[in-house]
């Protein structure tokens, strides 16, 4: 059963312009969330995190928003780079559980000039 | 300093064979984590170490597989009998402590099993 959805396989943006990329989860007790970014042959390294107490984290170019409401998060990248090409990752832990991260199936991002 | 590191970064096998992967997690890192990723797919949590603690292996798929951690630093997963389903790549991440929820990925082992 899979926890984290990322529903949009791939995106395509133009440099400069904003990345959006959504996730959406169905375990009400998740409350910490990652974004993480994977290049080709390499390992996931971690981007920006949030905290189910918050609704927005931002750090430089990368924003995240929870709507727990909604049990939806997104990041945006603003401006786009063509190095933030890449596979974007969406993970969620829950409190009695850490440790335990469930990812999303990912998220291909390729900007072009 | 050195990042997670695993060994090997690629492994073809034959089915029925037994396989061995290692990673050499960050200098002070006390908890260590196994994913998998099979091709299209996100990763999935096989098991992870936290100190002297006993692992929480709830992710394994089968008893085939199986991991150990020695001395709290390097370790050791194991997958026997090797199955066609079972290839994937293996990530390995350690992080300071079990609720430091930053996880530092090694490069994975990618496995293939004909």
């Amino acid at each position: 059963d899979q926890q984290v959805k990322q529903n949009s396989p791939s995106l395509s943006v133009q440099e400069g312009r904003i990345s959006i990329l959504n996730c959406d989860y169905t375990n009400s007790m998740f409350d910490y969330f990652l974004w993480y970014k994977k290049y080709p042959a390499e390992g996931p390294t971690f981007l920006i995190s949030i905290s189910s107490i918050k609704d927005k984290n931002e750090d430089g170019r990368f924003t995240v928003f929870l709507n727990k409401s909604a049990k939806h998060l997104s990041l945006h990248i603003v401006p786009s780079q063509p190095g933030d090409s890449a596979v974007y990752f969406c993970a969620a832990s829950a409190t009695d559980s850490w440790g335990k991260l469930q990812f999303g199936a990912g998220t291909q991002v390729v900007v072009t000039p | 300093g050195a990042g997670v590191s695993q060994s090997p970064s690629n492994k073809v096998t034959e089915k029925g064979k037994d396989v061995e992967l290692r990673c050499d997690p960050i200098s002070g890192h006390t908890a260590l984590y196994w994913y998998r990723q099979s091709l299209g797919q996100g990763l999935e949590f096989l098991i992870y170490f936290q100190g002297n603690s006993a692992p929480d292996k709830s992710g394994l798929p089968s008893d085939r597989f199986s991991a150990e951690r020695t001395g709290g630093s390097v370790s050791t997963l194991t997958i026997q009998r090797t199955q066609q389903e079972d290839s994937a790549v293996y990530l390995c991440a350690s992080s300071l402590e079990r609720f430091q929820e930053t996880q530092y990925f090694g490069p994975g082992t990618r496995l293939l099993v004909l």
